[in-house]
């Protein structure tokens, strides 16, 4: 059964902390994206790949770090930078440039 | 660079009545895409669209995009409470994974 699996489902990091999101997908998609949702407020794009070894910044990258070293997997790191991390963050992926597949969130909140 | 706005941003209908979203680019666009949010879930990808003028129907939603590919449109007939949740236009312009979503429309349908 393919699929995108985020984990964990909820996430809790201290001050000055940084913390990794997972996304694994084995759909055979090229390209993966991170997003991140504050309540009530649509989704903002954090970072973006299409190809494996390859990632682009969304509108919204700066606090974050990401990595592709596998086609399943595009973990997102939240630093300690990122001073207002708390929020539902969405992992997707696609075939083309059209994320057809949502992983079920990371809610991250501040200890 | 790319603004996508929707409108309106909230809608509150009583069951059976109709419901309109509205998705406007600043820029000409090459597909977009419609997907719907449920409250504390994920996005699930609804319809592509990819010609200019080009309406598609599924059940009781119909998608509608602008003659000049700069504005789609989601209307459902005779709402029904499973209809609850966040309604999002995502559009693609050609050339870039860079993939960001509409502002939102929040349904709420008071039974």
């Amino acid at each position: 059964d393919g699929g995108i699996t985020q984990s964990p489902k909820y996430l809790f990091r201290k001050e000055g902390q940084n913390v990794t999101l997972s996304c694994e997908q084995n759909l055979n998609h090229d390209a993966m994206y991170w997003y991140r949702q504050d309540p009530g407020q649509g989704l903002r794009l954090i970072y973006y790949s299409q190809i494996v070894n390859d990632f682009q910044k969304g509108d919204i990258a700066e606090g974050y770090s990401v990595s592709r070293e596998k086609k399943e997997s595009f973990p997102l790191t939240v630093t300690s930078a990122q001073k207002n991390p708390t929020a539902f963050y969405l992992c997707a992926s696609s075939i083309g440039a059209t994320p057809g597949h949502f992983g079920d969130g990371t809610r991250l909140s501040i200890l | 660079g790319q603004q996508v706005m929707q409108i309106p941003q909230y809608q509150h209908v009583q069951e059976g009545e109709d419901f309109t979203t509205y998705c406007n680019s600043s820029t000409t666009l090459s597909n977009i895409q419609w997907y719907k949010q449920r409250p504390g879930g994920h996005p699930v990808f609804l319809i592509q669209l990819v010609k200019s003028g080009e309406v598609k129907k599924q059940k009781r939603l119909t998608f509608q995009f602008g003659e000049a590919k700069k504005n789609s449109s989601l209307h459902i007939t005779a709402t029904q409470t499973t209809d609850v949740g966040t309604y999002f236009c995502a559009p693609t312009t050609s050339g870039t994974y860079k993939y960001i979503f509409g502002t939102g429309t929040r349904l709420k349908v008071l039974a």
